[in-house]
C-alpha cells in the first residue's frame, strides 16, 4: 500500500532553473494539497485541488504552478527557482472534506 | 482567516512523566476538526489524534489525550508515560475549509 508518494525526495537547483515535483496517491482521494515547511512556520499551503481538473491557490502560491490532469497525480512546478523557495515540500491527500490528511514523505529542495 | 497558535516552541519531559502541549486557534466557523500531528526526525507526518468540534467528549488514543475547550478555542495534547520515541515536532492543525497548521512544538524526552 503506497499511499502518497512524492518524487524526487531531494533536489538541488540553481537560481532560475525550473523543476516539477510529482505527487501520486493510490487511495482514490479527491482532495490533494501541496505544503511547504520552513523552520518555525509550520506547514503553509501553496496550492490545492478538490478534484481532477481543478486547482486553487493557498496561502503562499507565488512562484509556483500546479496541475491535476489525473485524479491520482498532483504536480507542483517551479518555473524559475529562487533561493526563497528552498524548503521541504509535502504533498497530502484526503478522501473527503472531513477525513484524515495523508502525507507523502516530503521533498527537500535547495536553490543555490 | 483561521489561525493556529502553539505558544511553546520547545518542551522537554522526563521519560515516564506526563507533558501537555498547548494549542489555541481562532475561527468563526462552528463545524470543524482539530488534529495533532507528530513529525519525528524521519520527517514523516503522523496523525496522533483527532477531535470533531461537535463532540464534547475529549478524544483519547492510548497514552495520548486532548483537552478540548471549544468556548476558549483551546486544544491541548497530553502525553502520559512519555517514551523516548515520543521525541518529535508536534503540530496542532485546524480543519474547516482548509487545513491550517500551527508553528509546532519540539518535544524532547529525557532518559
Amino acid at each position: 500500500n503506497a499511499g502518497v508518494t512524492q518524487t524526487p525526495k531531494f533536489r538541488v537547483l540553481k537560481t532560475g532553473q525550473s523543476m516539477t515535483l510529482l505527487c501520486a496517491q493510490d487511495m482514490n482521494h479527491e482532495y490533494m494539497y501541496w505544503y511547504r515547511q520552513d523552520p518555525g512556520m509550520g506547514l503553509r499551503l501553496i496550492h490545492y485541488s478538490v478534484g481532477e481538473g481543478t486547482t486553487a491557490k493557498g496561502e503562499v502560491p507565488d512562484g509556483y504552478n500546479v496541475s491535476r490532469l489525473k485524479k491520482q497525480n498532483f504536480l507542483l512546478g517551479l518555473e524559475s527557482a529562487a533561493p526563497s523557495q528552498t524548503s521541504v515540500y509535502f504533498c497530502a491527500s484526503i478522501e473527503d472534506s472531513h477525513g484524515e490528511l495523508f502525507f507523502g514523505e516530503g521533498s527537500r529542495l535547495t536553490v543555490l | 482567516a483561521q489561525t493556529v497558535t502553539q505558544s511553546q516552541p520547545e518542551m522537554s519531559v522526563q521519560e515516564a512523566e506526563t507533558v501537555t502541549l498547548s494549542c489555541t486557534y481562532d475561527t468563526s466557523e462552528s463545524d470543524y476538526y482539530l488534529f495533532w500531528y507528530k513529525q519525528p526526525p524521519s520527517r514523516q507526518m503522523i496523525l496522533v489524534i483527532r477531535q470533531e468540534a461537535y463532540k464534547q467528549q475529549n478524544a483519547t488514543e492510548n497514552r495520548f489525550s486532548v483537552n478540548f475547550q471549544k468556548a476558549a478555542k483551546s486544544f491541548s495534547l497530553k502525553i502520559s508515560d512519555s517514551q523516548l520515541g515520543d521525541a518529535a515536532m508536534y503540530f496542532c492543525a485546524y480543519y474547516g475549509q482548509n487545513f491550517v497548521f500551527g508553528p509546532g512544538t519540539r518535544l524532547s524526552v529525557l532518559p
